[in-house]
This record gives structure tokens, C-alpha cells and sequence, in this order.
């Protein structure tokens, strides 16, 4: 069966420091994976697709990166952390463009 | 304007209701439609995809979209307390998706 797995569930770092979320998806092939932050209390912000491996296609300009060193391997990263990087970090995965998307469990991320 | 708007609510009836909730939407471009239920602190959780106009009925859910009027609908029967959940509504074109801020419902026993 599919399954997406995201870790860790809660982070708490200080401004500064660096960030590596990490997502990783068991099951399929070359799916299209997906980083969201949602806010508290706001939708879905998307902040980085990809189709395959080392593309990397980013939504919104800020001090975050994302890395697709294998298939099923998706990470969130960043060298400094801002106050304002604080919030719920989605992992997605979609095969094709027919699907909808499967999430993970998120990690909560408060940067203090 | 936004691609997808969403009334956040919050909703609240009562165990038993039929609950209504909404999404209007800009873009005529728009191929697929889905519901998406998120509990607190979780991920959320695809409910319903829809490719066409029309009704989609699974168990307690009917998901509807009407594309001339850029509206899509979904509906609960006999909600229960286990029904309470932010709901998040999106739609897709290619590769990319569009959500809506998401209705938080509760439903009280």
C-alpha cells in the first residue's frame, strides 16, 4: 500500500538555527511531491513542488529550500530560521495528474 | 480576488443535521474538485474527487459542482461528533492545486 511519512511531528527551534524536515513516501514511483505551510487558522500556502529528482520548483520567495536526492525523498530545509517560518509543514504526494493529493501528518514547527 | 474562497465559519449544529458547505471559485480552467477533512493537528484527508459537473454520493457525503456557476457544494447526512473537522475544499488544474482557507464545523452531541 502507499503511505507518506513525515518527521518529526513537533519542532521547536530559536531563531537562527537551521531547519531539515524530512518526508519520505513508500509504495509508488516516481510521484510529484509537495511541501505546504499552513498558519494557524489560514489554508494551505504551497512552497515547493516536484516532478522528479533534483527538480525543484519553488512558490514563494523566502529563506526556505527544498532537495529531492531520491524518488521518494523530499526535504524542507533552511539555514536560518525566522520567527515568521512558525507554522504546520505538509509533505504531499500526487502520481499522475488525475489524483488527488495523499498528505502526511505534518510537523509543527514554532521557531522562538 | 482569490482562486478559491471559503466562509471559515465556524459552523455549529447539532448531531443529526444535514450540514452545507460551500466554495465559490474564479478560475473556468479548473478540471478537478475535492473535499479535504483536516482534525486538529493532523494532516488533512482526502474525502471526495470530483472530475465533472453533477452529484457524488459516498455513504454520508455528497460532494456537488455546478461549473457554470463556479460553485461546489458538500453535504453531510445525519452528522455525527466525529464529523467535527476543519473541511478544505480545492481544485486542481495540471499539476497545481488551489485550496480554499477551509470551514471548520462542530458538531455538538
Amino acid at each position: 500500500s502507499q503511505t507518506i511519512h513525515q518527521w518529526p511531528a513537533t519542532l521547536v527551534q530559536p531563531v537562527g538555527s537551521p531547519l531539515s524536515l524530512e518526508c519520505t513516501v513508500e509504495g509508488t514511483s516516481n510521484p510529484n511531491l509537495y511541501w505546504y505551510r499552513q498558519a494557524a487558522g489560514r489554508g494551505l500556502q504551497l512552497l515547493f513542488y516536484s516532478v522528479g529528482i533534483g527538480q525543484i520548483s519553488s512558490e514563494v520567495p523566502q529563506n526556505l529550500s527544498a532537495s529531492r536526492p531520491q524518488d521518494r525523498q523530499f526535504i524542507l530545509s533552511s539555514k536560518k530560521l525566522l520567527l515568521s517560518d512558525s507554522g504546520f509543514y505538509l509533505c504531499a504526494w500526487t502520481v499522475g495528474t488525475g489524483d488527488g493529493y495523499t498528505f502526511g501528518s505534518g510537523t509543527r514547527l514554532t521557531v522562538v | 480576488q482569490k482562486e478559491v474562497e471559503q466562509d471559515p465559519g465556524p459552523l455549529s449544529v447539532p448531531e443529526g443535521a444535514i450540514v452545507s458547505l460551500n466554495c465559490t471559485y474564479s478560475n473556468s480552467a479548473f478540471q478537478y474538485f475535492m473535499w479535504y477533512r483536516q482534525y486538529s493537528r493532523k494532516g488533512p484527508e482526502l474525502l471526495m474527487y470530483t472530475y465533472s459537473s453533477g452529484n457524488k454520493e459516498d455513504g454520508r457525503f455528497t460532494a456537488q459542482v455546478d461549473k457554470s456557476s463556479k460553485y461546489i457544494s458538500l453535504f453531510i447526512r445525519d452528522s455525527q461528533p466525529s464529523d467535527s473537522a476543519t473541511y478544505l475544499c480545492a481544485m486542481k488544474n495540471f499539476n497545481k492545486f488551489y485550496f480554499g482557507s477551509g470551514t471548520k464545523l462542530n458538531v455538538k452531541p
